[in-house]
């Protein structure tokens, strides 16, 4: 079945800095690939997603990309904000199953 | 419109005992998903339901079980609970209609399960 590495664990970045958080997908049938962001306490509520057939979307500050060869995928945000914290779970489909998570990485904004 | 609710928010549960947790979904979504979340082991997903049919399952045991009603709603059920049960118990909806291709799945905020 698929897999899904998640890296970093933890970052850490000052207020207005960038964050990058990396996934790898080992099924290369996948073809979606959503971002989650968890705060405390709530369950995780989708930011952004991407299909296979775009290499790059972008929404504001936050923007993913893709790479199909490479079979991984990016999460970037950009003038990070304190309220950016909290943890971030990325995730794969090829459609026919349901989603399969990374790990999660725990984002730290501070002011 | 109204997000995915899940109920009851918090249990507790002792060793042994069964329990069952229920989810509405969005309006007008016909695909249910649940997945246990731990510290440990991340987001798992545990089985997928679309118009009262489970259309993909997860590597649970059998004690874990699913069903969905005529108007969505779904409930799982998990027997002869275990201390390694306690966890996140999360449900999610989406508009899935074709079996092909997933659609975004919205999360309610879970139902937190501790196990004595």
């Amino acid at each position: 079945g698929e897999n899904v590495e998640q890296h970093p664990s933890t970052l850490s970045v000052q207020e207005g800095d960038s964050a990058v958080i990396k996934c790898t997908y080992s099924d290369s049938a996948s073809n979606y690939f959503p971002w989650y962001k968890q705060e405390l306490g709530k369950g995780p509520q989708l930011i952004i997603d991407i299909r296979s057939n775009v290499g790059e979307k972008k929404d504001q500050r936050i923007a993913v990309t893709l790479n199909k060869t490479a079979k991984h995928f990016s999460l970037h945000i950009t003038e990070t904000q304190p309220e950016d914290s909290a943890v971030y779970f990325c995730a794969a489909s090829t459609g026919y199953s349901t989603l399969t998570f990374g790990k999660g990485t725990m984002l730290l904004v501070s002011p | 419109k109204a997000g995915v609710t899940q109920t009851p928010r918090y249990l507790i549960k002792t060793r042994g005992q069964q329990v069952t947790l229920s989810c509405s979904p969005i309006s007008g979504h016909r695909s249910v998903s649940w997945y246990q979340q731990t510290p440990g082991q991340g987001l798992q997903f545990l089985f997928e339901y679309f118009s009262e049919t489970q259309r993909n399952k997860g590597n649970f045991p059998g004690r874990f079980s699913g069903r969905q009603f005529s108007n969505s709603r779904s409930e799982m059920n998990v027997s002869t609970l275990e201390l390694g049960d306690s966890a996140l118990y999360l449900c999610a909806s989406s508009l899935k209609v074709l079996a092909h291709r997933q659609e975004t799945q919205y999360f309610g905020p879970g139902t937190r399960l501790l196990v004595l």
